[in-house]
């Protein structure tokens, strides 16, 4: 059974940092690409950043890139985000998912982590 | 990049069928067979429903099918059930390690 768990979520001010974790248990988490996607309150899904297995290749949306960081560590088999300058619209739950193919596709999702950012 | 486009809503009765499309662009929908669904009930993770344009992963009905043409892809969900009420969204490969989604659609069983 693939089970992912998020957490690291929390409430923070503009202009502030917080660094979301994804816990893997159930598969061989070395080999699979591994995406964070968001959905703000009341929106919809929006892809914010991927990681290849070998974790030396990744890509970010644009409304992320330069402030956000996805990274990996196998031996924990655990994923991150690293989000720093935190903006207000960047409020919303924080889901990790696998990719099951080629960039193809999302086939095994977290329950999500929130995040508030707010004065 | 903008998001795919959705109707934001869709709806029938048991059983009936709907369908839901997806419009996108040359550069995404339409470039590639990598679009996929998913459902999202109300405060909860989705869940992959179609993949590469028409797959079903194990354990979704067969009752969900998917198709492509051109730039718009379509979901068609038969046999309406009240469990299949729910937000549906479409997703799709968009070239350079990106990935697109649709804005959603509210799918209401009457």
């Amino acid at each position: 059974q693939v089970h992912l768990v998020e957490s690291g979520g929390g409430e923070v001010q503009p202009g502030r940092s917080l660094r979301l974790s994804c816990a893997d248990s159930g598969f061989t988490f070395g080999t699979y690409g591994m995406h964070w996607v968001r959905q703000a309150p009341g929106k919809g899904l929006e892809w914010v950043a991927v990681i290849w297995y070998h974790g030396s290749n990744e890509n970010y949306a644009d409304f992320v890139r330069g402030r956000f960081t996805i990274s990996r560590d196998t031996s924990k088999k655990t994923l991150y985000l690293q989000m720093n300058s935190l903006r207000v619209e960047d409020t919303a739950v924080y889901y990790c998912a696998r990719e099951g193919g080629q960039m193809s596709h999302m086939d095994v999702w977290g329950k999500g982590t929130t995040v508030i950012v707010s004065s | 990049q903008s998001a795919l486009t959705q109707p934001p809503s869709a709806s029938g009765s048991p059983g009936q069928s709907v369908t839901i499309s997806c419009t996108g662009t040359s550069s995404d929908v339409g470039g590639y067979n990598y679009v996929s669904w998913y459902q999202q009930h109300p405060g909860k993770a989705p869940k992959l429903m179609i993949y590469e344009v028409s797959k079903r992963p194990s354990g979704v009905p067969d009752r969900f099918s998917g198709s492509k043409s051109g730039n718009t892809a379509s979901l068609t969900v038969s046999g309406l059930q009240a469990a299949d009420e729910a937000d549906y969204y479409c997703s799709s490969y968009a070239g350079s390690n990106n990935v697109i989604f649709g804005g959603g659609t509210i799918l209401t069983v009457l």
